[in-house]
């Protein structure tokens, strides 16, 4: 089976702009994490989707938003941008009841 | 609520010896403890997933690690180390099913591997 895979892998931004990214999960997996993932807060969960509804959410500001679309690819957006907001985001996908998640290679945000 | 703490942020060996990886974990009930690695701008691959079945588990890459539910102890280890092996290493706990898949990060042991 094919991994999960996340577009685009790098994205340069300016503060205020918005951004969204792409995760596609592995084949029959219906739940998609969101991770942000910086050199000081380490990796910190976003949110998590199933079956199109969101099931848990981290705390993070209402500025990270995300959705999944009924093929189980989600997309997260950022808007707004602060600098801060540079990071590495990680998608990560699982069966359904299960807890193992499998990660995508992840996007660099960097926000100038 | 369940938290996970990696007792030393940077540890160096040489390759060919052994590897001790340390993480304590906290938990109000029986928790799924994973060791994950991150090689340099790259994502996160599993390791090892410990559930109840057994207390030492084995991983790829010769890598293992040993619940101890007495010492709230999950540490990883492998007996001898290649110069592959140099990479982050977190130590990982896994929410209930009412927090919703959420996975809980150790801060990080960054591996190096001297000739």
């Amino acid at each position: 089976k094919a991994g999960v895979t996340q577009t685009p892998r790098y994205l340069i931004k300016t503060r205020g702009q918005q951004v969204t990214l792409s995760c596609s999960p592995i084949s029959g997996h219906r739940s998609v994490s969101w991770y942000q993932q910086t050199p000081g807060q380490g990796l910190q969960f976003l949110f998590e989707y199933f079956s199109e509804t969101q099931r848990n959410k981290g705390n993070f500001p209402g500025r990270f938003s995300g959705r999944q679309f009924s093929n189980s690819r989600s997309e997260m957006n950022v808007s707004t941008l602060e600098l801060g907001d540079s990071a590495l985001y990680l998608c990560a996908s699982s069966a359904g009841g299960e807890d193992t998640q499998y990660f995508g290679p992840g996007t660099r945000l960097t926000v100038l | 609520a369940q938290s996970v703490t990696q007792l030393d942020s940077h540890v160096s060996v040489s390759e060919g010896t052994p590897v001790l990886l340390r993480c304590n974990y906290s938990s109000s009930y029986s928790p799924s403890l994973f060791w994950y690695v991150q090689h340099p701008n790259k994502g996160l691959q599993l390791l090892l997933k410990y559930t109840s079945a057994a207390t030492l588990v084995k991983g790829i890459n010769g890598f293992e690690a040993e619940f101890k539910k007495s010492e709230t102890s999950f540490h990883l280890t492998k007996p001898s180390a290649h110069m592959s092996d140099a990479a982050e290493y977190f130590c990982v706990v896994s929410g209930s099913y009412n927090q919703g898949g959420k996975l809980i990060f150790g801060q990080g042991t960054e591996l190096s591997v001297k000739p």
